[in-house]
């Protein structure tokens, strides 16, 4: 079952452009992540951010997490061509498991 | 350097035979994950392990067999059983506790000829 819709499905930018992802979840969590995947490969965690916390910052990374709105946001800044990858949020609840959504495909042209 | 090795990288298998996939991991975590991933359908949970010996089906265990005999292994068979089993397979671990990532290994593609 996917607990996380991504959205857009798919988003093309500029370098130097900033990028935003957004992921809906459905039932209540203890915490929400997201994840990178650059093709034909695994997934690397980007970030955590728990049920009650607003906004997190990594490096260019910016979360935010609403969970009145059930929702979920993932800004990348100043994108580069090396930001090309898919990017999925996944969900915790307090049966512990991950559950993923379908990802954003984003693709950064120089 | 610590990680989870999945092997191996390509796997082809004709059809009414047994293929296992190999995950093994150095990172001394407790759960372990088996992923299937086909385009356009994000990840779907197959089996997990929370502890040695103990493992549980995901949402689409069907076709499929695990085994936890040592923390450091979650292999992954694909059985006759699958009738669809080309996807991309992916296994990760992760500490015990809500508040911990997934470590994925690089996956390993299957493909039926």
């Amino acid at each position: 079952s996917q607990q996380g819709e991504e959205d857009p499905q798919a988003l093309s930018i500029q370098e130097g452009e900033n990028a935003t992802m957004n992921c809906s979840y459905k039932t209540s969590i203890n915490n929400l992540q997201w994840y990178r995947q650059n093709s034909g490969r695994g997934l690397v965690h980007l970030i955590l951010i728990r049920s009650n916390e607003r906004e997190k910052h990594s490096g260019r990374l910016r979360v935010t997490l609403d969970t009145s709105k059930k929702s979920s946001s993932l800004l990348i800044t100043a994108s580069r061509a090396a930001d090309t990858a898919s990017y999925f949020c996944a969900t915790r609840n307090q049966g512990g498991k991950l559950i993923f959504g379908q990802g954003t495909e984003l693709s950064v042209k120089p | 350097d610590g990680g989870i090795t999945q092997s191996p990288k390509y796997l082809f298998r004709k059809e009414g035979q047994n293929v296992t996939l190999s995950c093994e991991q150095n990172l001394n975590h407790d759960a372990m994950y088996w992923y299937r991933q086909d385009p356009g359908q994000g990840l779907r949970l197959i089996y997990y392990s929370q502890i040695v010996n103990d493992f549980q089906k995901g949402d689409i265990a069907e076709g499929y067999s695990v085994s936890r005999e040592k923390k450091e292994s979650f292999p992954l068979t694909v059985t006759s059983a699958q009738k669809n089993p080309t996807a991309f397979y992916l296994c990760a671990s992760s500490a015990t506790g809500g508040d911990n990532g997934y470590t994925f290994g690089s996956g390993t593609r299957l493909t039926v000829v």
